[in-house]
């Protein structure tokens, strides 16, 4: 059973766009949900998290929307730039100290210019 | 901030034969750390979950003979692929959390090429 739902797949976005993707979970345990963003090769960089006590969180142009009843949480990328092509991760996980991230699938966008 | 160092980004090496990868936590004590393979284009998948001074906590599916995975100290786990094959190519990830209402960090990552 997949625990972190993400789509699209694929997303295409015109340089200057908003670019969204979106993640769905199941466990309601979960209580940490990030965000990141991997390049060709790289291990994956930490974008933006935020905890279900908030609804939204800002950080420049990336902002995370949580809907704890719904179990859904999305990324938005405002004013969408090339060098925002890359793979971008959701993920969860549990409060406590030793357990691990679950990824979902990936998305990986293309900014064109 | 958090920094995860791991090495070596890449290797080569002959069937048969075993891999040992690091991964360091720079700047903090890490009592956790967490061992992830990715195939080109796709997720992530948790291996084990690696805690300092005990024996690692393996996923269903991953075999911990061939994996070896040790936590001597609370700054440093190894990832050995024992008696590699083909089909153990694959980029191998570590992260680690400094504590349990940080994040999470990740290493850069090992490309492990058997031939």
């Amino acid at each position: 059973q997949q625990q972190v739902k993400q789509s699209p797949q694929s997303l295409i976005v015109q340089k200057g766009g908003i670019s969204i993707i979106n993640c769905a979970y199941e466990n309601t345990a979960f209580d940490y949900f990030p965000w990141y963003q991997q390049f060709p090769g790289k291990g994956p960089a930490l974008l933006i998290a935020i905890r279900p006590d908030v609804s939204e969180k800002k950080e420049g142009r990336f902002t995370i929307s949580f809907n704890k009843s719904a179990k859904q949480f999305s990324l938005h990328i405002m004013d969408s730039q090339p060098g925002d092509s890359a793979t971008y991760f959701c993920a969860a996980s549990k409060g406590q100290a030793g357990t691990a991230l679950i990824f979902g699938k990936g998305t990986t966008l293309s900014v064109s210019s | 901030g958090a920094v995860v160092s791991q090495h070596p980004s890449w290797v080569i090496c002959k069937s048969g034969t075993s891999v040992k990868i690091e991964c360091r936590s720079l700047d903090f004590q890490a009592t956790t750390m967490f061992w992830y393979r990715q195939f080109p284009k796709q997720s992530l998948m948790l291996m084990a979950t690696s805690n300092e001074g005990s024996k690692a906590t393996y996923e269903q599916g991953v075999e911990k003979d061939k994996f070896l995975i040790n936590h001597a100290s609370l700054t440093l786990s190894t990832l050995t692929v024992t008696s590699a094959h083909p089909e153990d190519s694959s980029f191998y990830i570590c992260s680690a959390r400094s504590g349990p209402s940080s994040g999470y960090t990740f290493g850069s990552g090992t490309r492990l090429t058997v031939v």
